[in-house]
C-alpha cells in the first residue's frame, strides 16, 4: 500500500509569512495527526481528526496555526504569520481505527528565518 | 496527563552486541498501547514493536524485544546483535483509547563497528 504522502520536503521563509503544509493519508485510514518535532524533541501532537472532525486540538496555537480536512481525506496545515520558534518537522501521521499503529510521512522541515 | 519519559539521551554499542533503552510512562487509563518507534535520519517513524498493557506476555520482533513491567510502569526496548542499520533516535510512546500518541523525548542510538 501506499504510505502516508506529505509536502513539501523542506520549506524556508522568513518570520511574519506565510507557509502550508500538505498531508494525504493512507486509503482507508479515519484518524489523521499533525505532530510538530523540534529538533532534540519528541513529536508533540498538535491537533487530530476523526474523519473531517477535530478529536483534539488542545496544543494547537489557534492564533496563528490552523487546520483542515476537507472530505476526511487529505489534510492541509497552515501557519499565518510565522515565528521563528515555529522551526522544526511537520509529521503527518494516519491510523484506520481505534488501537492501530499510527504511520508517519516523511515529514516538512519548516525553517523560519 | 498522560506523560512518557526517556531518560537516556544519548547511548552506543558495539556491532554485534546488545543494548537496552529505558522508558517510563504514566498513564491514568486502564486500556492502553505502548510502542517503540524508530527515527532515522530520513526522519520517518518507523514502528519497531506495539505491547498491548492487557498482555503480561512481552512482545518481540526478531532482535527487538521489550520488557514491561506494567506495575512499574516500565516499558525498555532491548536490541540483540546490534547491527549498523540500527542507528537513529528511538522514541518510547503510549497511546490511549482516545487514539492519542504521546512520545518520550528520545534516545539517540549508535552502533560503532
Amino acid at each position: 500500500e501506499a504510505g502516508v504522502a506529505q509536502s513539501p520536503r523542506y520549506k524556508i521563509i522568513e518570520k511574519r509569512q506565510s507557509v502550508a503544509f500538505w498531508c494525504n493519508p493512507i486509503s482507508g485510514h479515519a484518524t489523521l495527526y499533525w505532530y510538530q518535532q523540534i529538533l532534540g524533541q519528541g513529536p508533540k501532537l498538535l491537533i487530530q481528526f476523526q474523519n473531517n472532525g477535530v478529536v483534539d486540538d488542545s496544543q494547537l496555537p489557534k492564533d496563528r496555526f490552523s487546520a483542515e480536512r476537507l472530505k476526511g481525506v487529505d489534510s492541509t496545515l497552515k501557519i499565518q504569520p510565522a515565528k521563528l520558534e515555529d522551526s522544526a518537522v511537520y509529521l503527518c501521521a494516519s491510523s484506520f481505527a481505534g488501537n492501530s499503529p499510527l504511520h508517519f510521512g516523511n515529514g516538512t522541515r519548516l525553517t523560519v528565518t | 496527563a498522560q506523560t512518557v519519559t526517556q531518560s537516556q539521551p544519548e547511548m552506543s554499542v558495539q556491532e554485534a552486541e546488545t543494548v537496552t533503552l529505558s522508558c517510563t510512562y504514566d498513564t491514568s487509563e486502564n486500556n492502553y498501547y505502548l510502542f517503540w518507534y524508530k527515527q532515522p535520519p530520513s526522519r520517518q517513524m518507523i514502528l519497531v514493536i506495539r505491547q498491548e498493557a492487557y498482555k503480561q506476555q512481552n512482545a518481540t520482533e526478531n532482535r527487538f524485544s521489550v520488557n514491561f513491567q506494567k506495575a512499574a510502569k516500565s516499558f525498555s526496548l532491548k536490541i540483540s546483535d546490534s547491527q549498523l542499520g540500527d542507528t537513529a533516535m528511538y522514541f518510547c510512546a503510549c497511546y490511549n483509547q482516545g487514539g492519542k500518541l504521546i512520545f518520550g523525548q528520545g534516545t539517540e542510538l549508535s552502533v560503532k563497528p
